[in-house]
């Protein structure tokens, strides 16, 4: 059964602290994905990743990094974590190849920033 | 990729066939029609795609009209764990694009 797995379902962080956010994909899938989810905003993309040690901006790409040193884990960073990024933040992955795929998601991870 | 439009909020009740529509005038040839649906505090899940012909699954029919302009999503018999956020959402596959555009989707309520 496809499973992405995100390391924790419910953070509460400290404004001005590190944040690391872990995805792990066990289907071998390319392509790794940073959504964040707001009401009324819908999902948006932070970054993305098609190979290992590869990365694209996506949308929302400020105050975020990301890492990706292994092909089944994508890592979200905040470096300096803020009010404005409490959010869901949502991992995805996707099979390379035509295009014509679906995007498997984690669980999510509510963090708040106090 | 081509802008979507669906109802905020639909009710049906349970047992019966739910019909989410979705209207996407400005689609192109090469789109993809994709339904995915979000229940509450998951991530969202994929239900099915389609091009131009109609395509059932295990999970749903998509009827997708001959001018392509709008489609169908049905759930034959609707569960109340069927209460979810659907998402239409059209892109093509061109090859090195992977983003996709969620809009604000239609909460269906599957009352008992």
């Amino acid at each position: 059964d496809v499973k992405v797995t995100q390391s924790s379902r419910y953070l509460v962080k400290r404004t001005g602290e590190k944040v690391f956010l872990e995805c792990v994909q066990d289907m071998d899938h390319e392509n790794m994905f940073w959504y964040r989810q707001d009401p009324g905003l819908g999902l948006r993309l932070i970054y993305f990743s098609y190979d290992v040690k590869m990365k694209e901006k996506g949308d929302i790409p400020e105050g975020y990094s990301v890492s990706r040193e292994k092909k089944e884990r994508f890592s979200l960073i905040l470096e300096s974590a803020s009010t404005n990024q409490t959010s869901m933040y949502l991992c995805a992955s996707t099979t390379a190849g035509t295009g014509i795929y679906e995007q498997y998601f984690g669980p999510g991870t509510r963090l708040t920033v106090t | 990729d081509a802008k979507t439009t669906q109802p905020p909020s639909m009710d049906c009740a349970e047992g019966r066939a739910a019909n989410l529509p979705c209207n996407h005038s400005t689609i192109s040839g090469n789109e993809y029609v994709y339904w995915y649906r979000q229940i509450h505090s998951q991530g969202p899940q994929y239900i099915i795609h389609g091009l131009k012909n109609n395509e059932t699954n295990e999970m749903a029919s998509l009827i997708i009209t001959e001018d392509r302009k709008s489609s169908t999503l049905i759930l034959p018999h609707a569960t109340l764990r069927d209460t979810a956020v659907y998402y239409c959402i059209v892109r093509a596959p061109l090859p090195g694009t992977y983003k996709y555009i969620f809009g604000t989707g239609t909460r269906l309520k599957v009352l008992a």
